[in-house]
């Protein structure tokens, strides 16, 4: 799994550009992965999600990216707007079936907007 | 839907005393619930898995007598901070169904 460290890693954009959000996931065997948005002193908030079948999903505003060659997946986000400041974290889930497998974290990215 | 509701949002507790966190799912029935904690600046790590009328399964390094959770009800899973310390102070977010997570709950052991 991702190591755990004590600084995020931070990543600044001005409003209005575009935001691009790296991860690199640690199993192979992972068939589900799913980006989350964490405000200070909230639970993390589902954003996207995107099966190991595909290699690119669309939502509004985001796009993920999966490359499973490199085990590497990315969450772009259009039009940065202030309210997108957050830590931003790759999940993977391991077990296949349903919605009960154990999700991995990845170590998170913390996104500043600046007016 | 999958909603889960997590409550205290926010508690202090003296040293030495417990500390009971609830989770409920609102719209769903949920068999299991996880329990993930999460310290200052890091990821969130799973500490183990209630399952509704039998035991949970804790990750390895949690402390099943420290941690104790309880998920007697298809809608409700608890988890108990027993004889906190400093070191517990942390972030603790349950998730039911789905991948739909809880508020969080931020406990301070003083």
């Amino acid at each position: 799994g991702e190591s755990v460290g004590l600084h995020l890693p931070t990543l600044s954009v001005q409003e209005g550009d575009n935001s691009i959000i790296n991860c690199a996931y640690s199993n192979s065997a992972s068939d589900y992965f799913i980006w989350y948005k964490q405000e200070s002193g909230k639970g993390p908030q589902f954003i996207i999600d995107i099966r190991s079948n595909m290699d690119k999903r669309q939502g509004q505003r985001v796009t993920v990216l999966l490359n499973k060659t490199v085990k590497h997946l990315s969450l772009q986000i259009a039009a940065t707007q202030p309210g997108d400041s957050a830590v931003y974290f790759c999940a993977e889930k391991v077990n296949s079936g349903g919605s009960q497998g154990n999700l991995i974290f990845g170590k998170g990215t913390k996104l500043s907007v600046k007016p | 839907g999958a909603v889960v509701s997590q409550h205290p949002s926010r508690v202090i507790c003296k040293s030495g005393t417990s500390v009971k966190i609830e989770c409920r799912s609102l719209d769903f029935q949920a068999t299991t619930m996880f329990w993930y904690r999460q310290f200052p600046k890091q990821s969130l790590m799973l500490m183990a898995t209630s399952n509704e009328g039998s035991k949970a399964t804790y990750e390895q390094g949690v402390e099943k007598d420290k941690f104790l959770i309880n998920h007697a009800s298809l809608t409700l899973s608890t988890l108990t901070v027993t004889s906190a310390h400093p070191e517990d102070s942390s972030f603790y977010i349950c998730r039911g169904h789905g991948y739909t997570f809880g508020s969080g709950t931020r406990l301070t052991v003083v």
